[in-house]
């Protein structure tokens, strides 16, 4: 089973941007969780997403936001970019039941200028 | 809220010692338990886990046991290998007020630096 896979692997942002990236999940899953990684602040539980609805949610100002597809892929957006913002953005999931069990992409790793 | 403490390290052994890192939890409930490793450049790997006190999650020679009295989750392994130098998280999940999990709350993290 391929595993999850992330989009694209590094990008260069200026300030005020706006940036997107995108998550595959492991075929089958229906829950994608994304998670925001910095040497400061460690790592962070944004938002997850289960049958494309947003179904827990981080303590993140409303600059971030994502979505899920039907076919389980999610995007999440990142407006007006902050020099703060820079960090590697991991995507996580699951078979979104009890398990709860997540796997994790590869990361995006973005860098604001 | 929910927290995680682990030690920070770098923690420094040579190859075949005993390995111990420390975690404890700050939870409501009965929060599910996982401990995370990441080598560099990459996402993380699950390693192992356990949902209920008591519960021994083991892999790859590692063990962590779900200890609810102490709120301890300690990841021991045996006999180390150079090729365990990692990031070591270790982290808890408590079911979400949207129904389903309310996301991965992180210890930040042991670096594990082995020498042969």
């Amino acid at each position: 089973k391929a595993g999850v896979t992330q989009t694209p692997r590094y990008l260069i942002k200026t300030r005020g941007q706006q940036v997107t990236l995108s998550c595959s999940p492991i075929s089958g899953h229906r829950s994608v969780s994304w998670y925001q990684q910095t040497p400061g602040q460690g790592l962070q539980f944004l938002f997850e997403y289960f049958s494309e609805t947003q179904r827990n949610k981080g303590n993140f100002p409303g600059r971030f936001s994502g979505r899920q597809f039907s076919n389980s892929r999610s995007e999440m957006n990142v407006s007006t970019l902050e020099l703060g913002d820079s960090a590697l953005y991991l995507c996580a999931s699951s078979s979104g039941h009890t398990s709860y069990e997540q796997y994790f992409g590869p990361g995006t790793r973005l860098t604001v200028t | 809220g929910d927290s995680v403490t682990q030690m920070e390290g770098p923690v420094t052994l040579s190859e075949e010692a005993f390995l111990t890192i420390n975690c404890t939890y700050t939870a409501t409930g009965y929060p599910s338990l996982f401990w995370y490793v990441q080598y560099p450049g990459e996402g993380l790997q699950l390693l192992l886990k356990a949902t209920k006190a008591d519960d021994k999650g083991s892999n790859k020679g590692f063990e962590a046991t779900y200890r609810k009295e102490t709120t301890s989750f300690h990841l021991e392994k045996g006999s180390v290998q150079v090729s365990d130098s990692a990031v070591y998280f270790c982290a808890l999940m408590a079911r979400g007020s949207g129904g389903g999990a309310d996301g991965l709350t992180f210890g930040k993290g042991t670096h594990l630096i082995i020498q042969p």
